[in-house]
């Protein structure tokens, strides 16, 4: 059964600075991940999707990589600002076969200071 | 991107009634569909899967008697909470998925409160 870690489960960091948040699943057999904003009462809004086939995708001032092997990836977000203050999460898609389900870590929730 | 629309946004029902909660997909042919659960501060957890025209797939300890899914068309997905308690309380969100697309949306979310 795949498990989908996220830490720290909650960072706050003074806005100018970059943020590191690492993800790690334990069934390495995916055909995705992704990478997903949550606010508040809120709903997902995609941040980046990187085929499992690739190592890293980027967006602005988001980068995210991906290590299939050893089961992790690393979403960067550069200067940070308030407005990057929500709840990250991350979800691995298995291989078809496995009926294309999402599992989603924890999240780590972030609070950027002004 | 795709958008998925979901509503309605906030519900409040009374113990023992049951609430429907609508999830469409607005520009693609949606051939699945997934409900998740989230509690505060938690994570979301997979509740079922439809595939548009046959039954649902339930995740283990979900009760299909409870949560009724609906995926009747290939851009309407329904989820009936039935005889609610406050215990079913949560933030319940759906995705839609096509063919054509090798990621799923997501849509806004509905709190549902029973009191």
């Amino acid at each position: 059964k795949q498990e989908v870690t996220q830490i720290p489960a909650a960072l706050s960091v003074p806005e100018g600075e970059n943020l590191v948040l690492n993800c790690s699943f334990t069934d390495s057999a995916i055909y995705n991940l992704q990478w997903f904003r949550q606010d508040p009462g809120k709903g997902l809004t995609s941040l980046l999707l990187i085929q499992s086939s690739q190592r890293e995708q980027t967006s602005g001032r988001l980068n995210a990589s991906l290590d299939k092997s050893s089961g992790r990836s690393t979403l960067y977000i550069a200067a940070s600002q308030p407005g990057d203050s929500a709840t990250y999460l991350c979800a691995v898609q298995m291989i078809k076969a496995a009926g294309n389900k999402l599992t989603f870590g924890g999240g780590t929730r972030v609070l950027v200071k002004p | 991107g795709a958008v998925v629309s979901q509503h309605p946004s906030r519900v409040i029902c009374k113990s023992g009634t049951s609430v429907k909660i609508e999830c469409r997909s607005l520009d693609f042919q949606a051939t699945t569909m997934f409900w998740y659960r989230q509690f505060p501060k938690q994570s979301l957890m997979l509740m079922a899967t439809s595939n548009e025209g046959s039954k649902a797939t339930y995740e283990q300890g979900v009760e299909k008697d409870k949560f009724l899914i609906n995926h009747a068309s290939l851009t309407l997905s329904t989820l009936t909470v039935t005889s609610a308690h406050p215990e079913d309380s949560s933030f319940y969100i759906c995705s839609a998925r096509s063919s054509a697309f090798g990621q799923a949306f997501f849509g806004q979310g509905t709190r549902l409160t029973v009191v």
